[in-house]
């Protein structure tokens, strides 16, 4: 069964750090762009991170640029998020998610977009960051 | 960076009805648009891809159409676990990946 679980949330002050961890399963991990999604209480779906299949290319959404790292593992089939500075507004459930497609390459960079980005068909069930003093 | 912008916010219809969404977006991005269905306190689920490709285990209720700057999910006959908030997603042009702000569909 393709899997994806999640892990690592809690309550964090203001100002701390999280890892959160997803592990994947019954797919081969390292063949896939994989990303990080969060949703903030009662709101919707915001994009945080995601990262190619050999790790060679991160992109973050602005808000989080500097602050959080994208990570994976392929040997153990694991994708993390490592969250400093964090604050009230990085409250949010967060999941794991694999994306479909293989993107595309320019002469100086990968990115997973246009006719070879399909979406993201693969979710983890989430893990829930609170941050509060 | 490409807004997504849905319509409407909410909406509430009956078992049966036929219902339609609409995304549109900031700028044209051809057909690269996707649908995902959540349900409360559920990952979101992939339903359409690439504007009008149901992926697979999608009920055939389901369907998308569109290009260019909109798009619209439609529900042929709604059933009694469609009643969820739907989201359309751009894949034109990331980083960053973006997100309509949902569709709340309700009970009538």
């Amino acid at each position: 069964e393709v899997q994806l679980v999640e892990s690592g949330g809690g309550l964090v002050q203001p100002g701390g750090s999280l890892r959160l961890s997803c592990a994947a399963s019954g797919f081969t991990f390292s063949s896939y762009w994989m990303s990080w999604v969060r949703q903030a209480p009662g709101k919707g779906l915001e994009w945080v991170a995601n990262i190619k299949q050999d790790g060679s290319e991160k992109y973050y959404v602005d808000s989080v640029k500097g602050r959080f790292t994208i990570s994976r593992d392929n040997a153990k089939n694991s994708l993390y998020l490592q969250m400093n500075s964090l604050r009230a507004e990085d409250t949010a459930v967060y999941y794991c998610a694999r994306e479909m497609g293989g993107g595309y390459c320019s002469s100086t960079s990968c990115y997973l977009a246009g006719q070879d980005y399909y979406g993201m068909d693969v979710w983890g069930q989430g893990t829930t960051v609170t941050v509060s003093s | 960076d490409i807004q997504m912008t849905q319509s409407p916010s909410s909406l509430s219809a009956s078992v049966g009805d036929r219902v339609t969404i609409t995304c549109r977006a900031s700028q044209s991005i051809s057909s690269y648009l996707n649908w995902y269905q959540q349900k409360p306190g559920k990952a979101p689920k992939l339903l359409i891809y690439a504007a009008s490709s149901l992926q697979s285990g999608v009920p055939s209720r389901f369907s998308g159409s569109g290009s260019g700057t909109d798009f619209t999910l439609t529900i042929s006959s709604l059933q009694p676990e469609d009643f969820a908030t739907y989201y359309c997603q751009q894949s034109y042009s990331t980083p960053p990946v973006t997100f309509g702000q949902g569709t709340r569909l309700e009970i009538k």
